[in-house]
């Protein structure tokens, strides 16, 4: 099993609706979460990191799920400046951290 | 706010060649990294750094090395450019405890013909 799996979507979603995605991983024993956020042609941005008990950051909840081992990310109320990618960073790989392959997700007015 | 410079937005090499890639933080953190973000395939961890003079391989080090003689600066080198490393490669840096809120640099677009 690879050490963090997304979808890559892409997830078409009218504006204004609410959407979410998951992002599992393999390590039991992971303490640090994280969402980044890609646009098109630029780096990575943190987004928000994901507690235990959950983060919210306005529109954007980020949530963990250590029995089924996933992260997730909800957008309410989309806006078109939410198309992005989105990456999700688990522990795994040399230097303790693996990045998922992100989901693409494309806000349609 | 953390700013991370790469010297370079778009490169052009011959194959053969050596090149050096630049990256500037100017937050005094110690941890600095580098990654190659390829279609398909997500970021990679090439190199990084914990300290001056230290270096540690990431997951696909081959045909790369590193250099940091000051804090502030990490240089990714291709001793000898292949046109199987023709990618987004991408400088990031995070302070102490900060593991995972890295800051990037904006990358630089490696061509190499």
């Amino acid at each position: 099993r690879k050490e963090v799996e997304q979808d890559p979507g892409p997830f078409n979603v009218p504006e204004g609706a609410t959407v979410a995605f998951n992002c599992t991983y393999s390590n039991s024993a992971s303490q640090s979460f994280f969402w980044y956020r890609q646009d098109c042609r630029k780096e990575p941005k943190l987004l928000m990191s994901v507690y235990s008990s959950g983060n919210e950051d306005g529109r954007f909840t980020a949530q963990l799920n250590r029995a089924s081992q996933y992260i997730s990310l909800l957008i309410r109320d989309s806006k078109l400046s939410d198309s992005a990618t989105y990456l999700c960073v688990a522990p795994g790989g040399a230097d303790g951290l693996t990045f998922g392959k992100g989901t693409h997700l494309i806000i349609q007015p | 706010d953390v700013k991370v410079t790469q010297s370079s937005r778009y490169l052009v090499k011959r194959t053969g060649e050596k090149v050096f890639l630049e990256c500037v933080q100017d937050m005094d953190h110690e941890n600095m990294f580098w990654y190659r973000q390829d279609p398909g395939l997500g970021l990679r961890l090439i190199y990084f750094s914990y300290d001056v003079k230290m270096k540690e391989k990431g997951d696909i080090p081959e045909g790369y090395s590193v250099s940091r003689e000051k804090k502030e600066r990490f240089s990714l080198i291709l001793e000898s450019a292949s046109t199987n490393q023709t990618s987004m490669y991408l400088c990031a840096s995070t302070g102490g405890l900060g593991i995972g809120g890295y800051t990037f640099g904006s990358g630089t677009r490696l061509t190499v013909v």
